[in-house]
């Protein structure tokens, strides 16, 4: 059984960089799509992006150009990369796993990262 | 900008029926815009119930259903149960490898 598994909380401060990564045990990377989702405290998910091996990497507008998410094969890990953060970035963050036309089949179990001076 | 609307809250009473809707700020919803419905409780990451409109994610119980109503997408849960009570988000493709959430709905169950 797959699992996704991502590390503790983190700290960071205000313009520092967000560097995440999630862990695939027990399968592949290949041939599904990989997307990063986060929630604020108390808010709503927020899709930030997602990269499917062999084919284009998307983002949502609203990280206006600051994110990047790349893979490992060798390894089976995920990464997310988020420049010039602010306290607006504080969120759980999720690395997710999905399929053609679906956008999430299997869920890691977050990690807190907050942004505060 | 696109935005996808989802109700802020609904209550439902125990043994019920109670419908939820994700819609789109910028027109009708459609199967090519593959809703995707999701579960939270607090604390716990999102669990997937529906993708693709209306098919169940394994281990979901038929009692929750999903379909395209009005222009929006639709979860249904017939039979509301008190573990039912959870946050409940959609997803949309709009296009250009661009998916957004709604902004959840909290479902009270009472």
């Amino acid at each position: 059984q797959v699992q996704l598994q991502q590390r503790g909380a983190s700290l960071l401060q205000p313009s520092e960089t967000l560097s995440l990564t999630c862990s695939v045990l027990g399968g592949s990377l290949r041939g599904y799509y990989w997307s990063w989702v986060r929630q604020p405290p108390g808010k709503g998910l927020e899709w930030l992006g997602e990269i499917h091996i062999g084919s284009n990497t998307n983002y949502n507008p609203s990280l206006e150009g600051r994110g990047t998410i790349l893979v490992d094969m060798s390894k089976n890990l995920l990464f997310l990369r988020l420049t010039f953060v602010t306290a607006a970035d504080t969120a759980v963050y999720y690395c997710a796993r999905g399929r053609s036309k679906v956008l999430i089949e299997l869920w890691g179990q977050g990690a807190l990262v907050t942004v505060s001076s | 900008q696109t935005v996808v609307t989802q109700e802020p809250s609904f209550s439902v009473s125990p043994g019920g029926t109670v419908t939820l809707t994700c819609g789109l700020s910028s027109g009708s919803v459609s199967p090519t815009h593959y809703p995707s419905w999701f579960q939270q409780t607090p604390g716990q990451p999102p669990r997937t119930l529906l993708y693709t409109t209306s098919s169940r994610s394994s281990g979901v119980p038929d009692r929750f259903s999903g379909s395209i109503v009005g222009g929006k997408a639709a979860l249904t849960i017939t039979g509301a149960q008190a573990d039912d009570e959870s946050d409940y988000h959609c997803t949309l493709y709009v296009g250009d490898g661009i998916w957004l959430f709604g902004g959840g709905t909290r479902l009270t169950v009472l």
